[in-house]
């Protein structure tokens, strides 16, 4: 049982360049999330999804894009990458039922935009 | 909006007892996340409330008030490897919205 996976660990970019974060968990969860997380910084919300099919933005969407095409899979898309988006980016997947709730975080991809 | 606040940092010594506090003010409220987050690695979960009260685990506790707006989270007899740093986090049926952070540094 691998949790939630993310590749890659560390990227570095130029201005302008796209790449896409990849996220997989094996959870069977419905939510998944993307969060960015800045120096010194709490978690700030980028994008969610409450199933397959289903993305919704977070506090931050701007310059990101998200797809959910499976329960497994959640990648996020940077296009255009500009400075303000190096960042530490976590992926979680979130089980809830009742009073239970725990939600699972990725490793983490640190990204440099230069 | 939402408006989640935590001191930014604390430091105790070994063996003692650290009470971190977090106050809210969110436009819904489902339940009430501690994480702790060690330099260069993911959170990892800690506690869940959501119901008033105190809950205990082993060396660490979590108290809700939800009238007030208030949490803490307590940690008992500190070990060095409880340097790091705990973010609160409010649930709003399926967003979480964090807190900066409070950073605790435990000496020996």
């Amino acid at each position: 049982n691998a949790g939630v996976t993310q590749t890659p660990k560390f990227r570095i970019l130029k201005i302008g360049q796209s790449m896409t974060l990849q996220c997989t968990q094996d959870m069977n969860h419905n939510y998944m999330y993307w969060y960015r997380q800045d120096p010194g910084m709490g978690l700030k919300l980028i994008y969610y999804s409450v199933g397959a099919g289903i993305t919704d933005k977070g506090e931050v969407p701007n310059g990101y894009n998200v797809s959910r095409s499976t329960t497994e899979d959640f990648p996020l898309r940077l296009e255009l990458a500009a400075p303000s988006q190096t960042s530490v980016y976590f992926c979680a997947s979130r089980r809830t039922s009742g009073r239970v709730d725990t939600q699972y975080f990725g490793p983490g991809t640190r990204l440099t935009v230069l | 909006g939402q408006n989640i606040d935590q001191p930014t940092e604390m430091t105790a010594t070994e063996g003692a007892i650290v009470q971190i506090n977090c106050t809210y003010q969110t436009s819904g409220f489902n339940g009430l996340f501690w994480y702790q987050q060690h330099a260069g690695e993911a959170p990892t979960f800690l506690s869940y409330n959501v119901l008033d009260g105190l809950e205990e685990k082993g060396r660490f506790s979590s108290f809700l008030s939800r009238s007030k707006g208030y949490s803490y989270l307590l940690l008992k007899e500190l070990q060095m490897k409880d340097s790091a740093s705990y973010l609160c986090a409010v649930t709003n049926d399926y967003k979480l919205s964090f807190g900066a952070g409070t950073t605790v540094t435990v000496r020996a």
